[in-house]
């Protein structure tokens, strides 16, 4: 079982719209969490990190649910430059050191 | 520079053949990683070194791959023997100290095996 295990879409949503997505991971030994954006042919970059407590970055929303090991990311108002691969990437329970990715969650937002 | 820079972007190689792909961090970032994306797929971790000793090497896939920081700063990914499942791309990431909010990867190295 891969450590970090995401839907790989394709989601395709019209602009405006409110997606979600979810990834779930197996060590329940892990710290720290983030979603990174990668788009086509480039390098992943972080979007941001996910704290228990639920975080907020303008429209996009990071939720942890550590009993489910459960991660999610909500994007409102999807804009077309939001089409990109959304990596769910998860610690090794260190603060240091390798991280785990999901294979990633591909959206399309259309006009 | 600004950024985690790799060389060569792409390269197309033989079966059977060596290569060796180059990262340079970022300047004063101790922790350096290496993973490898196969098309369709997340990073998967190969390698981290922090300054010039590998602390991890458990990703490493066979012993076709080897992995040097002499100085502590620019690494050199070394594969032998080049297969064609070996072809992805390799991306290279350093961080501050190795803590993971400082963590930028470089635009990766394109390896085909033909």
């Amino acid at each position: 079982r891969k450590e970090v295990e995401q839907d790989p879409g394709p989601f395709n949503v019209p602009e405006g719209a409110t997606v979600a997505f979810n990834c779930t991971y197996s060590n329940s030994a892990s710290q720290s969490f983030f979603w990174y954006r990668q788009d086509c042919r480039k390098e992943p970059k972080l979007l941001m990190s996910v704290y228990s407590s639920g975080n907020e970055d303008g429209r996009f929303t990071a939720q942890l649910n550590r009993a489910s090991q459960y991660i999610s990311l909500l994007i409102r108002d999807s804009k077309l430059s939001d089409s990109a691969t959304y990596l769910c990437v998860a610690d090794r329970g260190s603060t240091l050191g390798r991280l785990y990715f999901g294979r990633g969650t591909q959206l399309t937002v259309w006009p | 520079g600004a950024g985690v820079s790799q060389t060569p972007s792409n390269k197309v190689t033989e079966k059977g053949k060596y290569v060796e792909l180059r990262c340079d961090p970022i300047s004063g970032h101790t922790a350096l990683y290496w993973y490898r994306q196969s098309l369709g797929q997340g990073p998967e971790f190969l390698i981290y070194f922090q300054g010039t000793g590998a602390a991890d090497d458990s990703g490493l896939p066979n012993d076709r791959f080897f992995a040097v920081r002499p100085e502590g700063s620019v690494s050199t990914l070394k594969i032998q023997r080049t297969e064609r499942g070996d072809s992805a791309v390799y991306l290279c990431a350093s961080s501050l100290g190795g803590g993971h909010s400082s963590f930028f990867f470089g635009q990766g190295t394109r390896l085909t095996v033909v």
